[in-house]
């Protein structure tokens, strides 16, 4: 299982709205709806923010949305706030061992 | 509110071994699937064991696969993770997690593991 690409970094300034892609393969992103992001500020817990590609858990902001195409999941944030400079992880359903594979990571910035 | 709360981390020499542990509060422990993810320093996430409500099945991670071993004490609402022969790219931040349908809805705040002589 190999990971999925997520771009290193991406910026905004507050009130714009950015868009993190994760591109994976058929055998994972493009095979199951599985995908999940998370927001990780450091020293603190992950948080899930969007599963099922572009379901919302409650209490997460509706800025915050996902969507997914072939085997390319994508994450944007709307009216951007300076709290949401943090990593943001997808992850996925990958068959195989049953475990999750997760993207690299994409730091957010809020110029 | 469903908390987790890990303990057990250290500082530990190549070859040793360590156990870490989550409690797990809020809800009702027997009836999550439950894993384990670390975040090497200046890494990514990375999944490294997962276990069934019933502590039936058990995945691992290739790297980890014969050295850890991924313990679930429904009695005691607690989530294990004992690991042997360590090595330095053990070296980690330690989360256990609640997993349903591969989504991790709910964290503990990390433990450290260091792999160093």
């Amino acid at each position: 299982q190999s990971a999925l690409t997520q771009p290193p970094s991406a910026s905004g300034s507050p009130g714009q709205s950015v868009t993190i892609s994760c591109t994976g393969t058929s055998n994972d992103v493009g095979g199951y709806n599985y995908v999940s992001w998370y927001q990780h500020h450091p020293g603190k817990a992950p948080k899930l923010i969007i599963y099922e590609a572009n379901r919302r858990p409650s209490g997460v902001p509706d800025r915050f949305s996902g969507s997914k195409s072939d085997n390319t999941a994508s994450l944007t944030v709307s009216g951007l706030q300076i709290d949401d400079e943090a990593d943001y992880y997808c992850t996925s359903h990958a068959g195989g061992n049953n475990l999750v594979v997760f993207g690299g990571g994409t730091k957010l910035t809020v110029l | 509110e469903v908390q987790l709360v890990e303990s057990g981390g250290g500082l530990v020499q190549p070859g040793g071994s360590l156990r870490l542990s989550c409690v797990v509060s809020g809800d009702t422990f027997s009836r999550f699937w439950m894993s384990w993810v670390r975040q090497a320093p200046g890494k990514g996430l990375e999944s490294v064991a997962k276990i069934k409500p019933d502590g039936s099945e058990k995945f691992y991670v290739d790297s980890v696969r014969g050295r850890f071993t991924i313990i679930k004490d429904n009695a005691k609402s607690s989530l294990y993770l004992q690991m042997n022969d360590l090595r330095a790219e053990d070296t980690a931040v330690y989360y256990c997690a609640t997993e349903d349908w591969w989504r991790h809805d709910h964290w503990g705040q990390g433990i450290l593991v260091t792999v160093s002589s």
